[in-house]
């Protein structure tokens, strides 16, 4: 099992609806990312948070530390959000603060 | 402005060469990181560095080496002895082990 796990593995909607992307890991940590890498290959940070929520523009982030469990969502959607959105965890009981990646989430928005 | 480049964007390279990888940053950041990311897999890490001069092994460091003779510098020299070293290669700073990481572009390596 993966220590880090997103859902969904792929994901296509419509240009205006609410995505929802979700993150759950089994490791202890101090902080988790949200990063955005686009066709490119380019990553982007968008978030980090260690608890409750965080909103930029169309974007929230939200982390449940006792559940383990963060979520992205994206509010009125657009096809220039269409990228893989990587959830990262960060901390714990390592000898740094190791960061460990999910697998990422690939999100088209077609008009 | 100041970020992160990585050099060049893709790189060709025939079997048994070894390849250095460009990376540098002018954030004044002290940690540095490489990473390697493959079709349908998180990113995983080779080698970081949290201080000039010193650097350590990541998950998947074997057929890989590194420096960091200077504060903006972190290149990543992939050997010979890499098995499989065809690959999307980023390079990561921060200020400060444990906070946000600001990436390079990236690098493709293609091993023919």
């Amino acid at each position: 099992k993966n220590e880090v796990e997103q859902s969904p593995q792929n994901l296509t909607a419509q240009e205006g609806e609410f995505i929802t992307i979700n993150c759950s890991y089994s490791v202890g940590i101090s902080a988790l990312h949200w990063l955005q890498q686009h066709p490119g290959g380019g990553i982007v940070s968008l978030f980090m948070l260690s608890s409750g929520k965080k909103k930029h523009g169309r974007l929230i982030a939200t982390i449940n530390i006792q559940e383990k469990h963060s979520s992205l969502h994206i509010t009125a959607s657009h096809p220039r959000d269409s990228a893989v959105y990587i959830c990262a965890v960060g901390g714990g009981k390592t000898s740094y603060d190791k960061v460990i990646f999910g697998p990422g989430t690939s999100l088209s928005v077609i008009p | 402005d100041g970020g992160i480049t990585q050099s060049p964007k893709y790189l060709f390279r025939k079997e048994g060469q070894n390849v250095t990888l460009s990376c540098e940053q002018n954030l004044n950041h002290d940690a540095m990181y490489w990473y390697r990311q493959d079709p349908g897999q998180g990113l995983r890490l080779i080698y970081y560095s949290q201080i000039v001069n010193d650097f350590q092994k990541g998950d998947i460091a074997e057929g890989y080496s590194v420096s960091r003779e200077k504060k903006e510098s972190f290149p990543l020299t992939v050997t010979s002895a890499q098995k499989n070293p065809t690959a999307f290669y980023l390079c990561a700073s921060s200020i400060a082990s444990g906070a946000s990481q600001y990436f390079g572009p990236g690098t493709r390596l293609t091993v023919l």
